[in-house]
């Protein structure tokens, strides 16, 4: 079964700063996908950015860019010049495109510090 | 464009009785997802719905179910309700053309149960 792993249950960042967000994952598919979602306190889950494994280039979405390592089985999330508006929960998501829906890490909690 | 609804916003119960939530995709969305979120359990994929049928369901019993109309809208269906069933449940749509789990999935902002 695939797993994936967010080792930081929380991070703090001050405001304007940029912040690494971590995420391993562990699977035997070749061809899969992985994705950010964020989780404010409106619980609403938002997709940040997503990422094809067969890409070898990072995607990127403004302030928001991933560093995809296939080999090593990580997917880390940077923020650049954060804002208070980006507190929130993330989440790391995979997806081999089959019928099993997301598989997602437990969450980082991102604080913003003005 | 209007996203993924969810009703109710919050449902209370007690141990024993039934709850039926309602999730309406995106327009154009054919596939609906359901997932928990359980305080401390992360989480956890429910069932997955596309054209009308089941096509799959995670790790939790019978007594969740649900099913999907053919206005794509779905109901999930929880019986003999218990106290570790408290938990956010979200709905999520994304239009999968066959394979499913490829697209982006859009979520609702939930309903939380809870058990007394």
């Amino acid at each position: 079964a695939q797993t994936v792993t967010q080792s930081q249950p929380e991070m703090s960042v001050q405001e304007a700063e940029t912040v690494t967000l971590s995420c391993t994952y562990d699977t035997s598919e070749s061809d899969y996908y992985l994705f950010w979602y964020k989780q404010p306190p409106s619980r609403q889950m938002i997709l940040v950015i997503r990422q094809e494994a067969y890409k070898q280039q990072n995607a990127t979405e403004n302030r928001f860019s991933v560093n995809f390592q296939k080999a090593a089985k990580s997917f880390s999330l940077k923020i650049s010049d954060s804002q208070l508006g980006d507190a929130a929960m993330y989440f790391c998501a995979y997806s081999a495109g089959g019928a099993d829906g997301l598989t997602f890490g437990k969450g980082t909690h991102l604080i913003i510090q003005p | 464009e209007a996203g993924v609804t969810q009703s109710p916003t919050h449902l209370i119960k007690t141990r024993g009785q039934q709850a039926t939530l309602r999730c309406s995709p995106i327009s154009g969305h054919t596939s609906v997802y359901w997932y928990q979120q359980a305080l401390g359990l992360g989480l956890q994929f429910l069932l997955w719905y596309d054209e009308g049928e089941e096509r799959n369901r995670g790790n939790f019993p019978p007594r969740f179910s649900g099913r999907q109309f053919p206005n794509y809208s779905s109901e999930l269906n929880v019986n003999a309700l218990e106290l570790e069933d408290s938990a956010l449940y979200l709905c999520a749509s994304s239009f999968e053309p066959g394979t499913g789990g490829n697209q982006p999935q859009h979520f609702g902002d939930g309903t939380r149960l809870s058990i007394l």
